[in-house]
């Protein structure tokens, strides 16, 4: 049973690109969060999407990002015109149920050069 | 007031010692909690969760859970150097928006000294 898969791993943008996050959740889990960490800081929410539905994107800049959770594929997280300050880590975590234990992918790091 | 609020550290403790680590939460209506932990550089790794009040033991790690003082502890015994990691603390919250929605503190970095 494989785990949360997100990818790129690793991305480089620079200035003005656009930088897109791919995360597949577990097999049966129908609930994804991503989280932004910068260096020696903690988890930021961002966004709770279930299958089609945001469900609270109030962590989320509402200019310059977007999140989805398609019926079919990986949910996507869409940063436009980069910035240097959006260089972070972004994790994807998902979860069986709406209450439920969050299960993270690796991680993608993202720098904005 | 921060939606969970966590002693950043470090917290320092001898190897075979108790590591006690906080974490309080400003939603009085939360159901779930839990504990990550975080080894630098990598992605947060379930430790435990709790649902109801008192304590929850998994190994030589005891969760403990006060809904009235809206407070979460997690307890290491015999703490190893392997321990040295940061330590989540996460809530399930019920926003005014509707939903839920799962909050981390901003961590307790433990260290182990062997």
């Amino acid at each position: 049973n494989a785990g949360v898969m997100q990818n790129p791993r690793h991305l480089v943008r620079r200035r003005g690109q656009e930088a897109r996050l791919r995360c597949s959740p577990m097999k049966g889990h129908s609930h994804v969060y991503w989280y932004r960490q910068l260096p020696e800081e903690g988890l930021k929410f961002m966004v709770y999407l279930q299958k089609e539905n945001i469900i609270d994107e109030s962590g989320m800049p509402k200019e310059r990002f977007s999140a989805e959770f398609p019926k079919e594929g990986p949910s996507i997280l869409r940063i436009q015109q980069v910035v240097r300050g959006d260089s972070a880590a972004y994790f994807c975590a998902s979860s069986p149920h709406p209450t439920g234990e969050l299960f993270f992918g690796e991680g993608s790091r993202l720098t904005v050069l | 007031q921060k939606e969970v609020e966590q002693n950043s550290g470090p917290l320092s403790v001898p190897e075979g010692a108790i590591a006690s680590l906080n974490c309080t939460y400003s939603d009085r209506g939360s159901q779930s909690f839990f504990w990550y932990r975080q080894y630098s550089g990598k992605s947060p790794e379930l430790i435990m969760s709790i649902y109801s009040n008192g304590d929850k033991e998994d190994g030589r790690f005891t969760a403990q859970l006060n809904k009235a003082s809206q407070y979460v502890s997690l307890l290491i015994r015999d703490s190893q150097p392997s321990d040295s990691a940061t330590y989540l603390c996460a809530v399930n919250m019920n926003p005014p928006t509707g939903g839920f929605k799962t909050i981390f503190g901003a961590g307790t970095r433990l260290f182990v000294k062997a």
